[in-house]
């Protein structure tokens, strides 16, 4: 089946700075890349939806300067969390669509907890 | 407008009993619904999806779900729970107009009693 692998797994950061997160498709391309944040004993609230090429889409309430999604290829989206404070600590989970697959599916990564100390 | 409701925030069962997890959903579209299952600091994996073929879906691990337009519901069952279904359970649902994203429920966390 499609993996999406995510790196790093685990990240500490001190706050004021600034830490990157990859999603990758290992096996198939996609078009489509999706990041969600999940607070602890909380569902998965999406944060944007990130299109191979172009700008992405945030949803209301996010701050698209302060967490920066680029998805410069097919296989790889990345999430930068800028000048990060200790209320960004959370999981990040991203998931990816196959559309050669239908119909359509997310594939999920396994996740980044994110710690701002 | 979409949006899913799952009845239970815990469900507890006994190792060889029934599991009933229970989803609502809203949509103004025919929707795509699903469940996801969540272990401990992991990503979420695909349980089993309705994307309007049968009514009753069969999806891994000895779980199905019955897609019920009448009552729009999409429950999860298992006839007989092993200790290692314990996890958290979501259910989510997207309009199958193509916009593509999943609307997720508030979870279930699902616990077995030896």
């Amino acid at each position: 089946g499609a993996v999406v692998s995510q790196h790093p797994s685990r990240v500490i950061c001190k706050s004021g700075t600034s830490v990157k997160i990859e999603c990758r498709s290992l096996d198939f391309q996609a078009t489509t890349m999706f990041w969600y944040r999940q607070f602890p004993k909380q569902s998965l609230m999406l944060m944007a939806t990130s299109n191979e090429g172009s700008k992405a889409t945030y949803e209301q309430g996010v701050e698209k300067d302060k967490f920066l999604i680029n998805h410069a290829s097919l296989t790889l989206s990345t999430l930068t969390v800028t000048s990060a404070h200790p209320e960004d600590s959370s999981f990040y989970i991203c998931s990816a669509r196959d559309r050669s697959v239908g119909p359509y599916e997310q594939y999920f990564g396994p996740g980044t907890r994110l710690t701002v100390t | 407008a979409q949006s899913v409701t799952q009845l239970g925030s815990h469900v507890s069962v006994s190792e060889g009993a029934l599991v009933l997890l229970r989803c609502n959903y809203s949509s103004s579209v025919p929707p795509y619904l699903f469940w996801y299952v969540q272990y401990p600091n992991q990503g979420l994996q695909l349980l089993l999806k309705y994307t309007s073929a049968a009514t009753l879906v069969k999806g891994i691990n000895g779980f199905e779900a019955e897609f019920k337009k009448s009552e729009t519901s999409f429950h999860l069952t298992k006839p007989s729970a092993h200790m290692s279904d314990a996890a958290e359970y979501f259910c989510a649902v997207e309009s199958n107009f193509g916009n593509e994203k999943l609307t997720f429920g508030t979870g279930t966390r699902l616990t077995i009693i030896p």
